[in-house]
C-alpha cells in the first residue's frame, strides 16, 4: 500500500525568504508524485508532477521539487515566497493502478 | 481529524449502465464538495464544484448530463456516471470543505471505475 506523509501541518515564512514544504512517501512501485495547491474555497491546482523523468521537477509560480528515491522524499521548494503563495499544499502519490493517496496538507502562511 | 468517506472504492460495470459514487463527510458540515477525475500518470482534473442545496458548477468540457452531481445535504454528495462507456473508466475522487474545518480540504479515498 502506498502512503504520503507531509511532515509539517503549518509552515510560516516571511515574504522574500525560501519555502520548504516536506513530503515523504511510501510506495511499492515506481510512483508518480504531485504537488497541488488549494486556495480557500477553490479546487486544487497542479503545481508540478514527477513521473519517472528528471528527478528535479520545475513547476508553476517558481516552485520546484526534487524526487529522492533513497530518502523517499519529494520536498517542495521556492527560493522566495510571495504573499500570494499563502495557501494549503498537498503532496500526492499515485501508483501504477492509478490509485491516489493524499497527504494531510501543509498550510503555508507568508508574513509581510 | 475530519474524515471524508467515499464509496465504492472500486466498481466494474457494463457499458450502458449507470454508476453512483457517494462522498460523505463524517464529522463536519461539507458546505462545498469538489469532484475530480484522474487519468493514469496525469494530474487531477476538476470536474465540478457543488455547494449544498445548489446546482453544481461544472468545468468547461464536462458533460453535466453525463456526470450528475447531487449535494442535497451537508454530509452527502453523489456523482452518478450515466450510461457509462469504456472511456469513462478512470479514478474519481471527491474532496470536501466546510465548517468547522475552516476551509481546510479533506479528500475521499477515491473510486476506481472500470467500464467493460
Amino acid at each position: 500500500a502506498q502512503s504520503v506523509t507531509q511532515l509539517d501541518s503549518h509552515v510560516s515564512v516571511s515574504e522574500g525568504t525560501p519555502v520548504l514544504l516536506r513530503c515523504n512517501y511510501s510506495s511499492s512501485y515506481s510512483p508518480s508524485l504531485f504537488w497541488y495547491v488549494q486556495h480557500p474555497n477553490k479546487g486544487l491546482q497542479l503545481l508540478l508532477k514527477y513521473t519517472s523523468a528528471a528527478t528535479l521537477v520545475k513547476g508553476i509560480n517558481g516552485f520546484e521539487a526534487e524526487f529522492k528515491k533513497s530518502e523517499t522524499s519529494f520536498h517542495l521548494t521556492k527560493p522566495s515566497a510571495h504573499m500570494s503563495d499563502a495557501a494549503e499544499y498537498f503532496c500526492v502519490v499515485s501508483d501504477n493502478n492509478n490509485d491516489m493517496r493524499f497527504g494531510a496538507g501543509t498550510r503555508l502562511t507568508v508574513k509581510p | 481529524g475530519a474524515v471524508v468517506s467515499q464509496h465504492p472504492s472500486r466498481v466494474i460495470c457494463k457499458s450502458g449502465t449507470s454508476v453512483k459514487i457517494e462522498c460523505r463527510s463524517l464529522d463536519f458540515q461539507a458546505t462545498t464538495m469538489f469532484w475530480y477525475r484522474q487519468f493514469p500518470k496525469k494530474s487531477l482534473m476538476l470536474m465540478a464544484t457543488s455547494n449544498e442545496g445548489s446546482k453544481a458548477t461544472y468545468e468547461q468540457g464536462v458533460e453535466k448530463d453525463k456526470f450528475l452531481i447531487n449535494h442535497a445535504s451537508l454530509t452527502l454528495s453523489t456523482l452518478t456516471v450515466t450510461s457509462a462507456h469504456p472511456e469513462d473508466s478512470s479514478f474519481y475522487i471527491c474532496s470536501a470543505t466546510g465548517q468547522p474545518t475552516n476551509e481546510k480540504l479533506f479528500f475521499g479515498s477515491g473510486t476506481q471505475l472500470s467500464v467493460l
